[in-house]
């Protein structure tokens, strides 16, 4: 089954840009999703197809993907972005395949 | 507005069975790629199952054999039963809507299996 890796955590100070990258066989030819988790709170879309947002998710939010590894990239860091980040594609032997999830800490 | 809310969730000991719901609004369910994701205690997301809008269902190896994906077309809404439950089926069950990405989620509703 495919395999997606993130780091488990990742520090920024406010103001700053946070990269989190996820990890995956020839990733570049599959479609990334990144979702953002609060504590206690269900998932949210936040980039999708590799770097579309949805509508209400803040332009400092953007997505890249090539070769083995795909990027979500924060820039301007604020502090209500701590959050969990889970990348997630499709894969034809496990439909959704989701990232071990990277925390995002604001210093 | 697209909704999604779970019940169902509950306490229930090891070997028993449980039915979780998800009442949809805003779209309808048959028309749409419905999936269970979990997430245990502290830890990541988990795909469980889908069903396909023509029907056609798949599931994690974890729960295969064991847990049913279904769907009320009359009532919108999406059913998980899960049978011979176990310790490791702990955790916050969510549905969602999406065929390659889940477009949107429900708040989840939280299944503990322990004696």
């Amino acid at each position: 089954s495919y395999v997606l890796t993130q780091p488990p955590s990742v520090s920024v100070a406010p103001g700053k840009t946070a990269r989190i990258t996820c990890g995956g066989n020839n990733i570049g030819s599959k479609s990334v999703h990144w979702y953002q988790q609060k504590p206690g709170q269900a998932p949210v879309l936040v980039i999708y197809y590799d770097s579309d947002r949805p509508s209400g998710i803040p332009e400092r939010f953007s997505g890249s993907n090539s070769g083995n590894t795909a990027t979500l990239t924060i820039s301007r860091v604020e502090a209500g972005d701590e959050a969990d980040y889970y990348c997630q594609v499709w894969d034809s032997s496990s439909d959704w395949v989701f990232g071990g999830g990277t925390k995002l800490t604001v210093l | 507005e697209v909704q999604l809310v779970e019940t169902g969730g509950g306490l229930i000991q090891p070997g028993g069975s449980l039915r979780l719901s998800c009442a949809a609004s805003g779209f309808t369910v048959s028309s749409n790629y419905m999936s269970w994701v979990r997430q245990a205690p502290g830890k990541g997301l988990e795909w469980v199952s889908v069903i396909y809008s023509g029907g056609s269902t798949y599931y994690a190896d974890s729960v295969k054999g064991r847990f049913t994906i279904s769907r009320d077309n009359s009532k919108n809404t999406l059913y998980l039963q899960m049978n011979s439950l176990r310790a490791e089926d702990t955790a916050v069950y969510y549905c969602a809507r999406g065929q390659w990405l889940a477009e949107y989620w429900g708040q989840g509703t939280l299944v503990t299996v322990s004696s």
